[in-house]
């Protein structure tokens, strides 16, 4: 079946390390999104990538990094440079007027 | 830019009783509108969408949502609720480029027996 996949389901990072966050779709989208999800502020836009080898930053770029080298994959980088990253992350893929979510990753930075 | 508002973070319900999720939006131009769930540690399922054409739109689950421009408002409703509707909601909004999709904070619902 078709879908995104997220990996890990629950990370577990020291406070200062860079953590990379896993995104795969066989969808054939050519839109791939980053979100980021805290309780009671819905989910807020990280970057996105439109087309390989091109990505925009979003609302809450700021200590975040991505890559789209190829169409299936849309990795996310936390880099220690994010202040506060303990969060539940989602991918998404379009087609058309239509997001499809991963079941995302939460993150815990202790 | 175009914005969402939900009312309400909690809204409890009782099995069997109405359930209704309020939505206004702005926008400067049509917007395409959308109300997504999401159950605990998941990610979000498309529970139904607006874009063009009839304003009551029907979705997944026996939930539906009317789009009304006059008031900005999409809200969603379903007539009947199951324990398993229990869940956060989600209202969304983006132009006809659909790069920018905005979340509402969500509304947790709660039905109970």
């Amino acid at each position: 079946d078709g879908g995104i996949t997220q990996s890990p389901k629950y990370l577990f990072r020291k406070e200062g390390q860079n953590v990379t966050l896993s995104c795969e779709q066989n969808l054939n989208h050519d839109a791939m999104y980053w979100y980021r999800q805290d309780p009671g502020q819905g989910l807020r836009l990280i970057y996105y990538s439109q087309i390989v080898n091109d990505f925009q930053k979003g609302d809450i770029a700021e200590g975040y990094s991505v890559s789209r080298e190829k169409k299936e994959s849309f990795p996310l980088t936390v880099t220690s440079a994010q202040k506060n990253p303990t969060a539940f992350y989602l991918c998404a893929s379009r087609a058309g007027t239509g997001y499809t979510f991963g079941s995302g990753t939460r993150l815990t930075v202790v | 830019a175009q914005s969402v508002t939900q009312l309400g973070s909690h809204v409890s319900v009782s099995e069997g009783a109405l359930v209704l999720l309020r939505c206004n939006y702005s926008s400067s131009v049509p917007p395409y509108l959308f109300w997504y769930v999401q159950y605990p540690n998941q990610g979000l399922q498309l529970l139904l969408k607006y874009t063009t054409g009839a304003t009551l739109v029907k979705g997944i689950n026996g939930f539906e949502a009317e789009f009304k421009k006059s008031e900005t408002s999409f809200h969603l409703t379903k007539p009947s609720a199951h324990m398993s509707d229990a869940a956060e909601y989600f209202c969304a909004v983006s132009l006809y480029n659909n790069n920018d999709m905005r979340f509402g904070a969500g509304t947790r619902l709660t039905v109970k027996p």
